[in-house]
């Protein structure tokens, strides 16, 4: 149980080109999902927090405009990265709470690796 | 604020050996501590837990104790596979310094076993 998915795994775009990742929770209903960024042999950086039904809370720095973020129902949750440049090039990662292991405990999707060209 | 500190790596051992991977943590309140292990290309697994002190998390032959008078949730595995050979996370939430549920994690240490 418990099983967080993204999709794509991987996108390559063009500068200027809006990019949507999506995030499923696919056996729990997630309260919350969180989007992170990972950079090359780093940690995650959390960008953001959402709940259902509410608009999403931005990490300090982090542009709400570029980087729009909706919680549509319990088990959808989609990052839309607008105008990418090549400096949004990392790897993207969602994670779930809300599952039988409460809403502490937070269930990582596999990821998107953005590449923009 | 809530703060984590693992061990730098990377950290490089031989088959069957002992493995150790210090985390100690800040935190305002009773946070929960985590262990999560993240493969190569892959996003983050949750490897174990612990909600309370002295709680003690296992899962797949690693353990950690939340020692909450020194600060304390090392990871500890008695005899380590290649397989074993991913990135590790040590992470608490909860402390009461920031938004209910928020993960704060430490750098990762890169764990390397060879045959």
């Amino acid at each position: 149980g418990a099983v967080v998915s993204q999709h794509p795994s991987r996108v390559i775009c063009k500068s200027g080109t809006s990019v949507k990742i999506e995030c499923r929770s696919l056996d729990f209903q997630a309260t919350t999902m969180f989007w992170y960024r990972q950079f090359p042999k780093q940690s995650l950086m959390l960008m953001a927090t959402s709940n259902e039904g509410s608009k999403a809370t931005y990490e300090q720095g982090v542009e709400k405009d570029k980087f729009l973020i909706n919680h549509a129902s319990l088990t959808l949750s989609t990052l839309t990265v607008t105008s990418a440049h090549p400096e949004d090039s990392s790897f993207y990662i969602c994670s779930a709470s809300g599952g039988l292991a409460g809403v502490e405990t937070q269930y990582f999707g596999p990821g998107t690796r953005l590449l923009v060209l | 604020g809530d703060s984590v500190t693992q061990m730098e790596g990377p950290v490089t051992l031989s088959e069957e050996a002992f493995l150790t991977i210090n985390c100690t943590y800040t935190a305002t309140g009773y946070p929960s501590l985590f262990w999560y292990v993240q493969y190569p290309g892959e996003g983050l697994q949750l490897l174990l837990k612990a909600t309370k002190a002295d709680d003690k998390g296992s899962n797949k032959g690693f353990e950690a104790t939340y020692r909450k008078e020194t600060t304390s949730f090392h990871l500890e595995k008695g005899s380590v596979q290649v397989s074993d050979s991913a990135v590790y996370f040590c992470a608490l939430t909860g402390g009461g310094g920031t938004s209910y549920g928020k993960l704060t994690f430490g750098q990762g240490t890169i764990l390397t076993v060879h045959p």
